[in-house]
């Protein structure tokens, strides 16, 4: 099993220019999350997912959108980048029975500049 | 919502010796509190966890602790080694209600020689 993978693994983006991160796991999990996380700030949420075709708002969800059309996949979009979003994203999956624990994928490293 | 808390920010203690990561939450419905580990560069992953109805939990060299009435746990590594230094951090949920966890900021770990 790959466990989580993040695609890609750095990516620099110009002011206002479009992307998507994308997450996959192959661990049959329900639950998908992604974070970011910036020096002192610890992990922040941005979207999560409880299912497939579901999705819902974290702390920080202003500037970007999610879709989990396959159980497998949640993808992150970007449609306008700004500099405040000059951070490393990592996604998370979790199956939210007998373990609570999340598997986190190896994270990506976005500039915008 | 879930506000949890965490310190110190940084710590640093010789080889051998102990060190302990208190945090705080917010929620008195909380019931899970899992800490995960951060080695730099890598993405973070669960070293130990707890629930409400248990007090001490061991795990060779690591062990935490949970005191629900002033609603505190922490993380105790003893005997501390080089490869123990890395970001940890502490997370809380009510798994009644909630799908999300709530992270701490981080505790940035140095095992001096």
């Amino acid at each position: 099993n790959a466990g989580v993978t993040q695609t890609p693994k750095f990516r620099v983006l110009k002011t206002g220019q479009s992307m998507t991160l994308l997450c996959a796991q192959d661990m049959n999990h329900e639950y998908m999350y992604w974070y970011r996380q910036d020096p002192g700030m610890g992990l922040r949420l941005i979207h999560y997912s409880v299912g497939e075709g579901t999705t819902a708002k974290g702390e920080v969800p202003d500037g970007y959108n999610v879709s989990r059309l396959k159980k497998q996949n949640f993808l992150l979009g970007l449609e306008s980048a700004a500099p405040s979003q000059t951070s490393v994203y990592f996604c998370a999956s979790s199956y939210e029975a007998d373990s609570l624990e999340q598997y986190f994928g190896p994270g990506t490293r976005l500039t915008v500049t | 919502g879930e506000n949890v808390e965490q310190h110190p920010s940084t710590l640093s203690v010789q080889e051998g010796d102990s060190a302990v990561i208190k945090c705080t939450y917010s929620d008195s419905a909380s019931n899970y509190f899992p800490w995960y580990k951060q080695e730099l560069g890598k993405r973070p992953q669960l070293i130990i966890d707890i629930r409400s109805n248990v007090g001490e939990k061991k795990d060779q060299r690591i062990a935490v602790t949970l005191n629900k009435t002033a609603k505190h746990f922490s993380l105790h590594i003893t005997e501390t080694q080089p490869e123990d230094s890395a970001v940890y951090f502490c997370a809380a949920i009510d798994t009644g209600t909630a799908s999300k966890l709530t992270f701490g900021t981080g505790t940035r770990l140095q095992v001096t020689l």
